[in-house]
């Protein structure tokens, strides 16, 4: 069945710093993938998103590539600030399934 | 648009008793979603609904959970009875069903009821 691998956490960077967390997926069809944010006490909130292979989502300066050969989908930004910390789910919807299939999560926190 | 609306927004409750979680999806969206949020367990999927009717409610953990969606507009997760384990945070999730990829807009959440079962 579809899954999703996230790197464990936490990752805890310095303000400014590079950022990445891996994703990586199985799923038998065409999937559409997502990367969700959780702030503290909130829901889950859709912060980008790619539907097909070598699309590249991307949104308030983070950005993932949908790579189909390696089957990944790694978030990153460039300098993370102290707001990003939250914990980040990546997610896929497979062809004719209709809920999507979530990776474990992973917390950032970012010191100032 | 309000989003998905959820009440109460924290439940506390003794071991036994009936505990009724709502929701509101956003108006025109045919799916709906129930999840469930653990540490130990992450989330988990419940329950969707399709225009009202349930698609797939495998990962309902019990016989003591249901869920229903009278209208487009409502729709109810119930414990009865509710035990301890069953203290986690549960999410209401909405989403349009329109053209051949209906989910590739993701799910809209809403900002979850904290259940807390003594």
């Amino acid at each position: 069945g579809d899954s999703v691998t996230q790197m464990e956490g936490p990752v805890t960077l310095s303000e400014e710093a590079f950022l990445t967390i891996n994703c990586t997926y199985t799923a038998t069809g065409y999937p559409s993938l997502f990367w969700y944010v959780q702030y503290p006490g909130e829901g889950l909130q859709l912060l980008l998103k790619a539907t097909k292979a070598d699309d590249k989502g991307s949104n308030k300066g983070f950005e993932a590539t949908y790579r189909k050969e390696t089957t990944s989908f790694h978030l990153e930004k460039g300098s993370v600030q102290v707001s990003d910390s939250a914990v980040y789910f990546c997610a896929l919807v497979d062809t004719g399934r209709r809920a999507l299939t979530f990776g474990s999560g992973t917390r950032l926190q970012v010191q100032p | 648009d309000a989003g998905v609306i959820q009440s109460p927004r924290h439940e506390v409750t003794e071991m036994g008793q009936e505990v009724t979680l709502r929701c509101k999806p956003i108006s025109g969206h045919d799916y709906l979603f129930w999840y469930r949020q653990t540490m130990m367990r992450g989330l988990e999927l419940l329950i969707y609904f399709n225009n009202n009717v349930p698609i797939d409610d495998s990962g309902m953990p019990e016989d003591r959970f249901s869920a229903k969606m009278p209208n487009a507009s409502f729709s109810t997760l119930k414990i009865q009875p509710s035990e301890p384990r069953d203290s986690a945070v549960y999410f209401c999730a909405s989403s349009p069903g329109q053209g051949p990829s209906p989910l590739q807009n993701g799910e809209f959440f809403g900002p979850g009821t904290r259940l807390t079962v003594l």
